[in-house]
Parts: structure tokens; C-alpha cells; sequence
């Protein structure tokens, strides 16, 4: 079965940082595109980040640039989102997704919440 | 960036209607216009990928149309596992923006 499952939401403090995971299983990891995309409470979604099949090429949102990193471990098949200097309005549910003519795959999503 | 502008925000409609979604971009973004449609509490499921290609698995009564700038997304008779929020989204040119979404619901 394709499937994609993320893992690493939490409770942050303002300031705090977080790492979110997400871990592809049933199809070839390495050849596919992939992004992150978040859902605050109650609002829509929103683009995050994307990067490319072997990571050379990486795109952010500006609300999380240079503050967000987007990497992923093709042997591993897995894809990770470093979130530092965190702020309230990063709360929300964070989805990965494979990109194939539109994010056809995506994870259940995980929480982060950014709250003192 | 570009800008993609949903309407209506909301409808209501009874099972059975037609019913059609209009997306709007800031600058003409070709056919690279997507389609989803997210359910309470689940992850977004690609109905329409450029702007008319229909998904494997999704029923034949969603449709999409347009291209350049105004595109739309058709519902030809309504079942009760329809009643949504439908979200179209650019794949131009990152960022790749979401519209705001359209809440269907029921009549």
C-alpha cells in the first residue's frame, strides 16, 4: 500500500524548535518530488515547502524561510522538516505529500502546537 | 506570487444538484491547476490534476475545465459523501497556492 505517515508534532514553546518526520512506504521514494503543507485550525491549506526528487533543488514559503529546513534520506525513504524560532501562527497540522501532477499522496498529518 | 481566488466561499445543495466551483489565478498558470477535496479531520484527497485529468479512482460525475486564468471544477449530481471543502491549487510556480476553499453543504 503507497503510504505516507508523519510523525514528531508536539507542544512547543514560542522560540522552540521542532523536527517532523514522514515515512514513505509501498512505492520508489527517491523518485518522487516532495512537499510540505500545513492547516491551521479552522483555515486552509497552505504550502509550506517542496523539494525535489534527490534534494538538489529546495523551495519555501516565505512565511517559513529561514527559519524552516526541508531535507529527506532517500535510503531511508523518509522526509523531515526542521522547524526553528517557532511562533504561534506555525500551529497547525503539518502534511507531507508526493508530487505527481499534483500532491496525489498525502499522510494523515501531526500536530504542532506553538503555545507558552 | 500568484493569487488563487475560490468561489462562492460556501454552498448549499441537495443530493442530486449540479453543481459548480469556480478558481481564479492572479496570472495565467496554463493548465497547472489541481483539485481536492477534504473531508473533517482527514487529509486532502486530488480529485482533478491539470485542470481536467481526472484522478484514478475518483467517480466520473467530478469534472474539470479552464485553462489561463479561470478554471472550474463540476459536480454533475451531488451524493451524500460529496459535502466537502474543495480546494484548487497551482502547480505553475511555487509557491504553490491553495485558493480559500469552498465549503459544500448541505440543503
Amino acid at each position: 500500500e503507497v503510504q505516507l505517515v508523519e510523525s514528531g508534532g508536539a507542544l512547543v514553546q514560542p522560540g522552540g524548535s521542532l523536527r517532523l518526520s514522514c515515512a514513505a512506504s509501498g512505492f520508489t521514494f527517491s523518485s518522487y518530488e516532495m512537499n510540505w503543507v500545513r492547516q491551521a485550525p479552522g483555515k486552509g491549506l497552505e504550502w509550506v515547502s517542496y523539494i525535489s526528487s534527490i534534494g538538489t533543488t529546495i523551495y519555501y514559503a516565505d512565511s517559513v524561510k529561514g527559519r524552516f529546513t526541508i531535507s529527506r534520506d532517500n535510503a531511508k525513504n523518509s522526509l523531515y522538516l526542521q522547524m526553528n524560532s517557532l511562533r504561534a501562527e506555525d500551529t497547525a497540522v503539518y502534511y507531507c505529500a508526493r508530487y505527481l501532477r499534483g500532491f496525489d499522496i498525502w499522510g494523515q498529518g501531526t500536530m504542532v502546537t506553538v503555545s507558552s | 506570487d500568484i493569487q488563487m481566488t475560490q468561489s462562492p466561499s460556501s454552498l448549499s445543495a441537495s443530493v442530486g444538484d449540479r453543481v459548480t466551483i469556480t478558481c481564479r489565478a492572479s496570472q495565467s498558470i496554463s493548465r497547472y491547476l489541481n483539485w481536492y477535496q477534504q473531508k473533517p479531520g482527514k487529509a486532502p484527497k486530488l480529485l482533478i490534476y491539470t485542470a481536467s485529468d481526472l484522478q484514478s479512482g475518483v467517480p466520473s460525475r467530478f469534472s474539470g475545465s479552464g485553462s489561463g486564468t479561470d478554471f472550474t471544477l463540476t459536480i454533475s449530481s451531488l451524493q451524500p459523501e460529496d459535502f466537502a471543502t474543495y480546494y484548487c491549487q497551482q502547480s505553475y510556480s511555487t509557491p504553490y497556492t491553495f485558493g480559500q476553499g469552498t465549503k459544500l453543504e448541505i440543503k
